[in-house]
């Protein structure tokens, strides 16, 4: 099992640009979230999704959208790119139980200039 | 809503003993993780807790007091790849696992 896949690793933005972060697992888990971790900061959540097709938002989703059409796929799109996004990006998967620890990937290092 | 506090940056000596502190304010508690995160790495988990007491896993232990809103991780036998940050994050209550993550504590373990 490949786990939380993201890509890319590493992606420079100008501002005013657009794009997807990509994220899939092969877990089967129903669970899926977006983190953005900055220095000092604890993870914040962006959006989850419970299962294909139902996606809400967490605390920082401004700026961002998601999409859930398959179980294993939840994509991260920033519409138009500031410096404020300048992050590391997380996908996080896990099991729909409540005690289930999420399982991260390892990250998408995004600078927006 | 919901606020975690850990300290940003604790140094021990390996073989030795450290307790990281976390300490919550939450309008819902439904349950405590511990994350171990190596520079430049994704967060793996190490703990869980939910009801009161110690949970032991190896050279791991965390500990939960939900009265009085604190967490602690314990790590034994220190050793040097223990140096890492570890994120404190409460479940927040209602569907969907969301997890609130805390600033993390910096353990560096010195020789």
């Amino acid at each position: 099992n490949a786990g939380v896949t993201q890509t890319p690793k590493f992606r420079i933005l100008k501002i005013g640009q657009s794009m997807t972060l990509q994220c899939t697992q092969d877990m089967n888990h129903n669970y899926m979230y977006w983190y953005r971790q900055d220095p000092g900061m604890g993870l914040k959540l962006i959006y989850y999704s419970v299962g294909a097709g139902i996606t809400d938002k967490g605390e920082v989703p401004n700026g961002y959208n998601v999409s859930r059409s398959t179980t294993e796929d939840f994509p991260l799109r920033l519409e138009l790119a500031a410096p404020s996004q300048t992050s590391v990006y997380f996908c996080a998967s896990s099991p729909s139980a409540d005690n289930s620890p999420l399982h991260f990937g390892n990250g998408t290092r995004l600078t927006v200039t | 809503g919901q606020n975690i506090d850990q300290p940003t940056e604790m140094t021990a000596t390996e073989g030795a003993i450290v307790q990281i502190n976390c300490t919550y304010q939450t309008s819902g508690f439904n349950g405590l993780f511990w994350y171990q995160q190596h520079a430049g790495e994704a967060p793996t988990f190490l703990s869980y807790n939910v009801l009161d007491g110690l949970e032991e896993k190896g050279r791991f232990s965390s500990f939960l007091s939900r009265s009085k809103g604190y967490s602690y991780l314990l790590l034994k036998e220190l050793q040097m790849k223990d140096s890492a940050s570890y994120l404190c994050a409460v479940r927040r209550p209602g569907g969907g696992n969301k997890l609130t993550f805390g600033t993390g504590t910096q353990l560096k373990v010195e020789l």
